[in-house]
């Protein structure tokens, strides 16, 4: 039970699909991160909302589409993927964005991209 | 931030034996230092967070110090048990800046 729940586990889908990846925490916290891990590369940060808003988009391709819509939800709309968006999704969250908060990460979404 | 690296990518040690491994980080306008432990088909679990120079951090018989002036920061496991195989992760952090290293694969042999 790590407090921060991602679904789905495993996703596959083409690349003219939409699907979205949830993630849920309940530890109270306000600050919210999506994550992607590639093969043999490190964890890249995507987006970071605090109380809702983004403070940060690490020049995320626009085919990926994060939606906070309260502190303990988080999505992630995904439409016309390409083969090397297949990787690993993590969900993270924290008290607040300061440096020294550390996150609670959720067990991630494999998606495959056919 | 800049890159963050760490050294060695993998590790294989005795158990019972101790062992460290190495996080290097820009050293200018630094803020943080973030230490994650990751098992396998589980979640990263913080382990650290350190901020100041000289800073030496401890949980059980991991432990963990801190350079702010040359960039850089330890990890030290005494006495390895098989449950401490795992990727070791270290990020450097300024508020929503956050960048992780590739990771320090860590396996013990019994």
């Amino acid at each position: 039970e790590t407090g921060v729940t991602q679904t789905p586990r495993h996703l596959v889908m083409g690349m003219t699909n939409k699907k979205s990846l949830k993630c849920e925490q309940h530890l109270g916290h306000n600050a919210m991160y999506w994550y992607k891990q590639s093969a043999k590369k490190p964890l890249e940060l995507m987006f970071v909302y605090n109380f809702k808003e983004q403070t940060e988009n690490n020049s995320v391709p626009s085919r990926f589409s994060p939606e906070c819509p309260n502190s303990s939800h988080l999505f992630l709309h995904l439409h016309t993927l390409q083969p090397e968006d297949s990787a690993l999704y993590l969900c993270a969250s924290s008290q607040g964005t300061d440096s020294n908060q550390p996150q609670h990460f959720g067990d991630g979404t494999r998606l495959s991209i056919l | 931030i800049l890159n963050v690296e760490q050294s060695p990518q993998s590790l294989h040690v005795q158990e019972g034996d101790s062992t460290n491994f190495t996080c290097s980080f820009p050293s200018s306008n630094f803020y943080a230092l973030h230490w994650y432990r990751w098992e396998t088909a589980k979640s990263p679990e913080a382990l650290f967070v350190m901020t100041l120079n000289g800073d030496e951090k401890k949980k059980g018989r991991i432990s963990a110090t801190l350079n702010t002036k040359e960039g850089y920061s330890y990890l030290y496991i005494k006495g390895s048990q098989p449950e401490d195989s795992a990727t070791y992760l270290c990020a450097s952090r300024r508020a929503s800046k956050i960048i992780f290293g590739s990771g320090t694969r860590l396996s013990i042999r019994p």
